[in-house]
């Protein structure tokens, strides 16, 4: 089974600080995205990443940035938290070829205060 | 650009009331086409794929979507719900990009 898994289920970090949020999958997949999931409006893409080092923006990719380093790991960064960002984030990773689904974390509900 | 509408937003039905959740897709091409399922307090979870062939295509629990290509849609059935699955269900779209676009879900409570 592809396990994608985000270091924490539940966050509360103060407005102004830099918060990472962890993914990791191991299914060596080469496609990796962070996603923001509010109520009524579904899964946006923040992020995503094809490749080692490399990224695209997605959809609402501005107060984010992102790193990937590793094939298996893609980091979600929040540079200054603001209260507009409280959200439940959600990593998924998918293969480049064939006609494949995104397999997705258990999701990081973040509050910021 | 690839897009996705779900029509129904909330849904409530009684249990072994029949289902069926809308979604249309934007997209000129090639397709690939999901729903997927998140029960409360769980991660996004595949409830089935449209890639190519048979346009009805049958997931789990009991859940199939039929792809009609004039139309656009890929809709999602059941014929007799069940209590556990209350949860919200999303679309995705996946076109000339291997980026899946998701519509904004549909949260389905089913009463016993």
């Amino acid at each position: 089974d592809v396990k994608v898994t985000q270091s924490s289920r539940y966050l509360v970090k103060r407005t102004g600080e830099k918060v990472f949020l962890e993914c990791v999958q191991d299914m060596d997949h080469e496609n990796m995205f962070w996603y923001r999931q509010d109520p009524g409006l579904g899964l946006r893409l923040i992020y995503f990443s094809y490749d080692v080092k490399m990224k695209e923006k997605g959809d609402i990719p501005e107060g984010y940035s992102v790193s990937r380093e590793k094939k298996e790991r893609f980091s979600l960064i929040l540079e200054s938290a603001s209260t507009n960002q409280t959200s439940m984030y959600l990593c998924a990773s998918s293969l480049v070829q064939g006609s494949t689904e995104a397999f997705f974390g258990q999701g990081t509900r973040l509050t910021v205060v | 650009a690839q897009s996705v509408s779900q029509h129904n937003h909330h849904v409530i039905l009684s249990e072994a009331a029949s289902l069926e959740l809308g979604c249309n897709y934007s997209y000129g091409g090639t397709v690939n086409l999901f729903w997927y399922v998140q029960y409360p307090g769980q991660h996004l979870q595949l409830l089935l794929k449209y890639f190519s062939g048979d346009p009805l295509v049958k997931g789990i629990k009991g859940f199939e979507a039929e792809f009609i290509k004039s139309k656009f849609s890929f809709n999602l059935r059941k014929p007799s719900v069940q209590w556990s699955d209350t949860a919200e269900y999303f679309c995705a779209v996946k076109g000339g990009s291997y980026i899946p676009t998701f519509g904004r879900g549909t949260s389905l409570i089913v009463h016993p």
